[in-house]
């Protein structure tokens, strides 16, 4: 089935320690994003990608890093310069031609 | 950005339709009206979009204001299912792909 996978569902870190989530997606999709979702908030916009090898920083890009070397594939560093790391992440991925949104089940990161 | 406002939560009895309002007063010609809905530590779900007319799909409707300074998403018969936070935003495929989730409508049912 087509989808978008983010691994682990559950992740716990250190703080200093860099992390990395995945997000991988077989639809094809041309454009992927990063947002963060804090308790009883919205989403935020970390960073967004249109095309492989290019990404935007979104509104909150600050201590997190991005990739884009495959269509398929967008992980997200978080890096120790983040303050609060601990949050609920999740990736989405778009068609050019299309206006929805896909995204995947999140990624809940844990640091202490 | 164009930005929406959202009632913060509402709350409707099982089997009745619901209504839930957005005000985007200062939404561009180009812009697209979406909604998204997002259960329980679930990603969010896409459910309907529209740009002048209104829309229907199998999940609901959706009727945009003739100015388009507001939109309501109808849900016509409400299950428990349907308990979930409910996202109206606005989306230029024109400009930079930059789209900005808000709080959205937290939206109980009672059985």
């Amino acid at each position: 089935d087509g989808g978008i996978t983010q691994s682990p569902k559950y992740l716990f870190r250190k703080e200093g320690q860099n992390v990395t989530l995945s997000c991988e997606q077989n639809l094809n999709h041309d454009a992927m994003y990063w947002y963060r979702q804090d308790p009883g908030q919205g989403l935020r916009l970390i960073y967004y990608s249109q095309i492989v090898n290019d990404f935007q920083k979104g509104d909150i890009a600050e201590g997190y890093s991005v990739s884009r070397e495959k269509k398929e594939s967008f992980p997200l560093t978080v890096t120790s310069a983040q303050k609060n790391p601990t949050a609920f992440y999740l990736c989405a991925s778009r068609d050019f031609w299309s206006l929805e949104q896909y995204f995947g089940p999140g990624t809940r990161l844990t640091v202490t | 950005d164009a930005k929406t406002t959202q009632p913060n939560s509402m709350e409707s009895n099982e089997e009745e339709p619901v209504h839930l309002p957005c005000n985007h007063s200062t939404i561009s010609g180009t812009d697209y009206i979406h909604w998204y809905r997002q259960l329980p530590s679930q990603g969010p779900e896409y459910v309907i979009h529209g740009l002048t007319s209104n829309v229907n799909n199998r999940m609901a409707s959706l009727a945009i204001a003739e100015d388009r300074k507001s939109s309501t998403l109808i849900l016509h018969r409400a299950t428990l299912r349907d308990a979930a936070v409910y996202y109206c935003i606005l989306r230029d495929t024109g400009r930079d792909d930059k789209i900005i989730f808000g709080k959205g409508t937290r939206l109980h049912i009672l059985p």
